[in-house]
């Protein structure tokens, strides 16, 4: 069955660290998109992209970035960690179209920064 | 104004009960609507897309009134299986017709 998954699921690292949050699918979708979640806010969108070799920022992009060189994969890496980035990420595809379809989310990674 | 408003509960609701949840979005150009259920530590999955004449899935109805910029989510027969957050999600509401924006949920808890 096709699947999205993350790694870690949990992660704790330390203020100024580069960190690495990989995100795999098997649906085939040319959309990607990394969503943090925290309290009060719900999901909010870091980065997403189209295809290979397209990225977009989202609404709270500051501090992260991403990259796009096949279809199943869409790390994200926060460049020197804070502590404000402690949160739980979820990484989520859907297939292209005009509008907006379902997005299918991984399971998550909790991510807390000493 | 969130682009997506939710009342975030709690809503604690004996079983069997009907409760019903209301969603309010900014952008009147936004085109697709989804009713998504969170359980707890649990990644997001969609419950149910709402369309323009409303829909049913089973115990759940959802309606779209375009005219206020509203959604709902209605649950008949609450079971504790429901106890879950369920967040209102809109497209369009960010600029962008492919992206959703997500409500911040509102929290079930279905009691014995």
């Amino acid at each position: 069955d096709a699947e999205i998954t993350q790694s870690p699921r949990h992660k704790i690292t330390e203020t100024g660290r580069q960190v690495t949050l990989a995100c795999h699918q098997t649906w085939n979708h040319n959309n990607m998109f990394w969503y943090r979640q925290d309290l009060g806010h719900g999901l909010r969108l870091i980065h997403y992209s189209y295809g290979v070799q397209d990225t977009n920022k989202g609404e709270v992009s500051d501090g992260y970035s991403v990259s796009r060189s096949n279809t199943e994969d869409l790390p994200l890496t926060l460049e020197s960690a804070a502590s404000s980035q402690t949160s739980v990420y979820f990484c989520a595809s859907s297939e292209p179209g005009q509008g907006a379809l379902e997005q299918f989310f991984g399971p998550g990674t909790r991510l807390t920064v000493l | 104004r969130k682009e997506v408003e939710q009342d975030p509960g709690p809503f604690n609701v004996p079983e069997g009960a009907t409760v019903a949840f209301n969603c309010t979005y900014s952008n009147s150009a936004s085109q697709s609507f989804f009713w998504y259920r969170q359980d707890c530590r649990k990644e997001p999955k969609l419950l149910m897309s709402v369309y323009s004449s409303g829909n049913e899935d089973g115990r759940f109805t959802a309606q779209l009134n375009r005219a206020s910029q509203y959604i709902s989510l209605l649950i008949r027969d609450s079971k504790l299986s429901d106890s879950a957050t369920y967040l209102c999600v809109v497209n369009g509401a960010s600029g962008s017709a492919r992206q959703l924006t997500f409500g911040s949920g509102t929290q079930l808890t279905v009691l014995p």
